[in-house]
């Protein structure tokens, strides 16, 4: 078991590019969920999603955009890169318990735009 | 709406010492807490959930609704403890999100 794989680890982007961050997990979880970790701010989640093929806005989406088109892939595009989203990304999936949901989280993925 | 606070951004403590990384939530619902821990240049991972009422690394949590804490405790911290804590809010819904504090980095001195 992989659990929860990013790709890529690191990346550095000039102001205006394109990119999409992949999330792939072989747990058959049903949720998935990206976060960016800023210092100072903790996590904040961007996008999440509660199934194949759906997906809806979190706490930061602005700039950012989501797809879930296979149950195991969640991927997030930056359509045009801002300084502002110099961040490291988490991405997560998780299911719901009688013990409520824990989330299992990536490797992260280190991104700089200049 | 719901918030969870972490008052120390840092806090700094000798081997052996008792340690308690506070925790305060904000939720007009039945709280789900959790604890996740975040050791240096690893993935965040599950430390602990009130639910499950278990110890984990010798760490204990316990839910007081009355004060809407759930303060993170273990009675001898050890240097591998240092680490990044985030208590974690689940957002019942049908979409289980957690919602983050902003984090207590803890460092164990020798």
């Amino acid at each position: 078991n992989a659990g929860v794989t990013q790709t890529p680890k690191f990346r550095v982007l000039k102001t205006g590019q394109s990119m999409t961050l992949l999330c792939a997990q072989d747990m058959n979880h049903e949720y998935m969920y990206w976060y960016r970790q800023d210092p100072g701010m903790g996590l904040r989640l961007i996008h999440y999603s509660v199934g194949e093929g759906t997906t809806a806005k979190g706490e930061v989406p602005d700039g950012y955009n989501v797809s879930r088109l296979k149950k195991q892939n969640f991927l997030l595009g930056l359509e045009s890169a801002a300084p502002s989203q110099t961040s490291v990304y988490f991405c997560a999936s998780g299911l719901t318990s009688g013990g409520g949901n824990e989330q299992f989280f990536g490797p992260g993925t280190r991104l700089t735009v200049l | 709406a719901q918030r969870v606070t972490q008052p120390e951004k840092l806090l700094s403590v000798f081997k052996g010492a008792p340690v308690e990384l506070k925790c305060n939530y904000s939720y007009s619902g039945s709280p789900e807490l959790f604890w996740y821990v975040q050791y240096s240049r690893q993935r965040l991972q599950l430390l602990l959930r009130h639910i499950s009422r278990e110890s984990i690394k010798g760490f204990t949590a316990d839910l007081n609704k009355g004060e809407t804490s759930f303060h993170l405790k273990k009675p001898f911290a050890q240097e591998e403890d240092s680490a990044m804590y985030y208590c974690a809010l689940s957002v019942q819904g049908g979409s289980e999100k957690l919602v983050f504090g902003k984090g207590t980095k803890l460092t164990v001195n020798p």
